[in-house]
């Protein structure tokens, strides 16, 4: 079954650090896999993904993500947080019946 | 640019009462999705759809059933209301096959069941 991992409830970063926000997943068959960002009384929108290719995928606002399949981990980061960044970030995957599975969530906060 | 709307920012509603919540898209988008968001739950996913009239019951379909007359409108219905489908409702779509592989959500209803 197809499954997302965020470990992490919250991270705490301080303003113009570098930032990480871990997700691990479980799919069968390749993964398309997929970062978005939710503000506060909002929806989600998207921020990458990844489909085939680099393993390096970069998104909006400056974010990247690492796709490693061996550790089937897609860990989202920026070099330079700001503290507008802070928000809720879900990682996804989606299977090949165009159901999206979606983690917990991870709660970044970014102080100046 | 994708646009989905949902009628409702904000409902209250009361125990027992049918609930009706729409999401309209814009772009021709053959899947449409209703999530449900709990505080250390994430998303979990109510109904799908993947063409006019087709759906598909996602993880928690208890307490709902959805309608899709019309490609662009995907409804949410809550039979009769309880205190614990108090949550914030999320609808998204996307693309069956293409290059733009993920969804497009709206902005949510944040449903308060008394």
């Amino acid at each position: 079954a197809q499954s997302v991992a965020q470990p992490e409830d919250q991270v705490n970063v301080a303003e113009g650090n570098p930032l990480t926000v871990k997700c691990t997943y479980s799919v069968s068959g390749n993964p398309y896999l997929f970062w978005y960002v939710q503000y506060p009384n909002r929806g989600l929108q998207f921020l990458l993904k990844y489909i085939t290719g680099d393993n390096l995928v970069k998104g909006s606002y400056g974010f990247e993500a690492e796709f490693n399949k061996s550790q089937t981990s897609f860990h989202l980061k920026k070099p330079s947080a700001l503290v507008s960044d802070s928000a809720l970030y879900f990682c996804a995957v989606r299977d090949n019946f165009n159901k999206f599975y979606f983690g917990s969530g991870t709660k970044l906060n970014v102080k100046p | 640019d994708v646009k989905v709307t949902q009628s409702s920012r904000y409902l209250v509603k009361r125990t027992g009462e049918k609930v009706f919540l729409e999401c309209v898209q814009d772009m021709d988008h053959e899947n449409m999705f209703w999530y449900r968001q709990d505080p250390g739950l994430g998303l979990r996913l109510i109904y799908f759809s993947y063409d006019v009239k087709m759906k598909e019951k996602g993880d928690i379909p208890e307490g709902y059933s959805v309608s899709r007359e019309k490609k662009e409108r995907f409804s949410l219905i809550l039979e009769s209301a309880s205190t614990n489908q108090t949550s914030m409702y999320l609808c998204a779509s996307s693309l069956w096959t293409s290059e733009i592989y993920e969804q497009y959500f709206g902005p949510g209803t944040r449903l308060t069941v008394t």
